[in-house]
C-alpha cells in the first residue's frame, strides 16, 4: 500500500514570507500525489495534483508542489503568505485497491500566519 | 456545475440509535467515496461506489454501510451508534476511471457533523 508522511504538524509564518509543507511518499509505482486544504468547519479543497505529466505543479492561490522522485518528495510551497492561508493542510496519495482508486491522507499540517 | 452537496449538515443522535447520511456527486460523476474524519484518528476512507456497486471498502465494522442510487446519489448507513462514531463524514466524488495510471480527482463536500450522545 501507498502512504504519505507530513513531517510538520504545526508550521507558523509571518505574512509576506515564503510557506513549505513537507511531504514526502512511499510507493511502489509512480503514484498520483494531491495537496487539500481544510478551513475551519469546511470541507477539502483541491489545492493541487500530480499525475506525471510535470514534476513541477501549479495549483491555486499561488501554491505550487514540486514532485522529487529521488527523494520521494512533494512538498508544497508558496513564495508569500496570506492571511487566508491559514488553514490545515493534507498531503494524499491515491491508491489503487480492490478494483478501484481510495485516498490515503497524511496526518496533516496546521498553518498559522502571524501578522 | 453544482458542487457535491451532503445533508444534514449536522446530527445528534444518541448511542444505539441508527443514522442515514446523504450524498449527491457533482453531475456526470459516477464514483461516490465516503471519509470519516476524527481529532484522533484523522481521515480515514470507509467505501467507494461506482455504478451502484462498492468497488472498495476500507477497515471499518460492518455497522458501517452504504449504497449508491442510479443517479449516482448515495447513502451511508451507521448503525447501533457508538460515541466513537461522533466525526465529521465527508463525501468525495469522482469521475470514477481507475487503475494504478488513473488521474481520477476527488472532489469533496461540506460534511456532516455527527455527535452520538
Amino acid at each position: 500500500a501507498q502512504s504519505v508522511t507530513q513531517l510538520d504538524s504545526h508550521v507558523s509564518v509571518s505574512e509576506g514570507t515564503p510557506v513549505l509543507l513537507r511531504c514526502n511518499y512511499s510507493s511502489s509505482y509512480s503514484p498520483s500525489l494531491f495537496w487539500y486544504v481544510q478551513h475551519p468547519n469546511k470541507g477539502l479543497q483541491l489545492l493541487l495534483k500530480y499525475t506525471s505529466a510535470a514534476t513541477l505543479v501549479k495549483g491555486i492561490n499561488g501554491f505550487e508542489a514540486e514532485f522529487k522522485k529521488s527523494e520521494t518528495s512533494f512538498h508544497l510551497t508558496k513564495p508569500s503568505a496570506h492571511m487566508s492561508d491559514a488553514a490545515e493542510y493534507f498531503c494524499v496519495v491515491s491508491d489503487y485497491a480492490g478494483g478501484g482508486n481510495k485516498l490515503t491522507f497524511g496526518t496533516g499540517t496546521q498553518l498559522k500566519v502571524e501578522l | 456545475k453544482a458542487g457535491v452537496t451532503q445533508t444534514p449538515r449536522y446530527l445528534i443522535k444518541t448511542r444505539g440509535q441508527q443514522v442515514t447520511l446523504s450524498c449527491s456527486p457533482i453531475s456526470g460523476h459516477r464514483s461516490v467515496s465516503w471519509y470519516q474524519q476524527t481529532p484522533g484518528q484523522g481521515l480515514q476512507f470507509l467505501f467507494e461506489y461506482f455504478s451502484e456497486t462498492q468497488r472498495n471498502k476500507g477497515n471499518f465494522p460492518g455497522r458501517f454501510s452504504g449504497r449508491q442510487f442510479s443517479n449516482s446519489r448515495s447513502e451511508m448507513n451507521v448503525s447501533t451508534l457508538e460515541l466513537g462514531d461522533s466525526a465529521l463524514y465527508l463525501c468525495a466524488s469522482s469521475i470514477g476511471t481507475s487503475g494504478r495510471r488513473s488521474t481520477d480527482t476527488q472532489y469533496f463536500g461540506p460534511g456532516t457533523r455527527l455527535t452520538v450522545l
